[in-house]
């Protein structure tokens, strides 16, 4: 069975610091992963995915997801914080053949 | 273009009575889907139409949850009766195909609190 696992509950980063949000997924089949983001009072809006095209997945805001397959790992990055990356992020994992399983997201918080 | 949408944002309601959220999938989406956020936990899939006919009803909790979408296109899920536990978020999604890599586009929510 498919699932993802998101590490820390809450991230705090300085502004302009790297952001580092960490997933891990298990998969019996090679696996489909997304990441999506909620800004407050919004909808949730996918960043990136990976489809096995290429393991450096580029998103949109400046933010990059690699998938490790030896590590079962999606983690995901962006070199350098801004105040508008405030938001809570989801890892998930696409089940076949349309239903997906998010983990259970992790609330960025940027100091100023 | 329009995006998801979903009615109303918030609702506030007794346990015991009956509430409808209402989604409207963006425009040609034949796949419509409902995920629910109970607070503290994760987003959980509760079930999946392909134009009108439910494709996959496995994450529905329980027979209080009815799902409709008539002529494919909005859908409405009812909660009746309404039961403290069924607090949380309710999310809806559409995506143009079903492939386990198409895009999922969600709406706002609604945020339903029973009392």
């Amino acid at each position: 069975a498919q699932s993802v696992t998101q590490l820390g509950s809450h991230v705090s980063v300085s502004e302009g610091a790297l952001v580092l949000l960490r997933c891990n997924y298990s998969s019996s089949v090679p696996p489909y992963l997304f990441w999506y983001v909620q800004y407050p009072n919004q909808g949730l809006q996918l960043l990136l995915k990976y489809t096995s095209a290429a393991t450096l997945v580029k998103g949109i805001n400046g933010f990059e997801a690699e998938f490790k397959k030896s590590e079962t790992s999606f983690h995901l990055t962006k070199p350098s914080a801004h105040m508008s990356d405030a938001a809570e992020y989801f890892c998930a994992v696409s089940v076949p053949p349309s239903k997906i399983i998010f983990g259970s997201g992790t609330r960025l918080s940027i100091r100023p | 273009e329009a995006g998801v949408t979903q009615f109303p944002s918030h609702s506030v309601i007794e346990k015991g009575q009956t509430v409808t959220l209402r989604c409207d999938p963006i425009s040609g989406h034949d796949n419509l889907y409902w995920y629910r956020r109970v607070m503290g936990k994760e987003i959980k899939f509760l079930l999946h139409f392909v134009k009108e006919s439910k494709q996959d009803e496995s994450g529905m909790p329980n027979n209080r949850f009815l799902a409709e979408r008539t002529g494919g296109t909005y859908s409405t899920l009812k909660v009746q009766p309404a039961e403290l536990e069924d607090s949380g978020v309710y999310f809806c999604a559409s995506s143009q195909g079903v492939r386990s890599t198409d895009t999922q586009y969600f709406g706002p929510g609604t945020r339903l609190t029973v009392l």
